[in-house]
């Protein structure tokens, strides 16, 4: 299996602060990797699929970047709005892992 | 506009087997375009993919899980099914049925709103 490992494990920071969440795969998965976030009590929603594609209606302060193993997750201007926990996944091959999570705080 | 309910008991005895069912509504579960999925998170804890199924019947299960689950489809009601069988406490967790997208890039890029279950006598 394909372990996903995100770091930091949680983060505070300020509104309009540039925040950045790493995920890094055990081996290879090329740029199958995607974002989300989930809110409490919410089910988790795609932010960025295959790295670094936005998905459908999410706000372009968010973006992704990476390939291989090491992947980043931006966030340009933090809104109050964007605290959560972030999950990478992987996609490469089943099964389909997550990371443990990012719980993002704001200030 | 798709939308995915979870529905099923929210109280499991140990070794029973959990039971839950996830309606599709806006769209047909019939399409070749998705896979239908079940993750499972833990109170606390991180996601993890169960297994899905395809229009066509096709399973695919995670490893850990494999010899205790099973994912079936019905089509004349629009819905699929989770079966977990042998239960105990580690599989109380949150329970979301979800879509998986392949066909320009590979992600679950629908879920439903999750239903709680946790295994006790």
């Amino acid at each position: 299996d394909i372990q996903m490992t995100q770091s930091p494990s949680s983060l505070s920071a300020s509104v309009g602060d540039r925040v950045s969440i790493t995920c890094r795969a055990s081996q290879s998965i090329s740029r199958y990797l995607n974002w989300y976030q989930q809110k409490p009590g919410k089910a988790p929603k795609l932010l960025i699929y295959a790295a670094s594609s936005l998905q459908s209606g999410i706000p372009s302060r968010f973006s992704g970047s990476g390939s291989g193993t090491d992947f980043t997750l931006t966030i340009s201007s933090l809104l109050p709005e964007d605290f959560g926990t972030y999950f990478c996944q992987q996609s490469f091959t089943m099964p389909y892992n997550f990371g443990q999570g990012t719980k993002l705080e704001i200030k | 506009q798709v939308h995915l309910q979870e529905a099923g008991p929210g109280l499991v005895k140990p070794s029973q087997t959990l039971s839950l069912t996830c309606t599709v509504s806006g769209g047909s579960i019939n399409s070749g375009d998705y896979y239908w999925s079940w993750i499972r998170q833990p109170p606390g804890k991180g996601l993890e993919w169960i297994g899905y199924i395809y229009y066509n019947g096709n399973t695919y299960y995670s490893p850990s899980l494999r010899s205790r689950v099973g994912v079936s489809l019905d089509t004349s009601q629009n819905q699929f099914s989770l079966q977990l069988s042998s239960v105990t406490a580690a599989d109380t967790a949150l329970y979301y049925c979800a879509r998986r997208t392949f066909r320009d890039h590979d992600s679950f890029d629908l879920w439903g709103q999750g239903t709680m279950v946790t295994v006790s006598s």
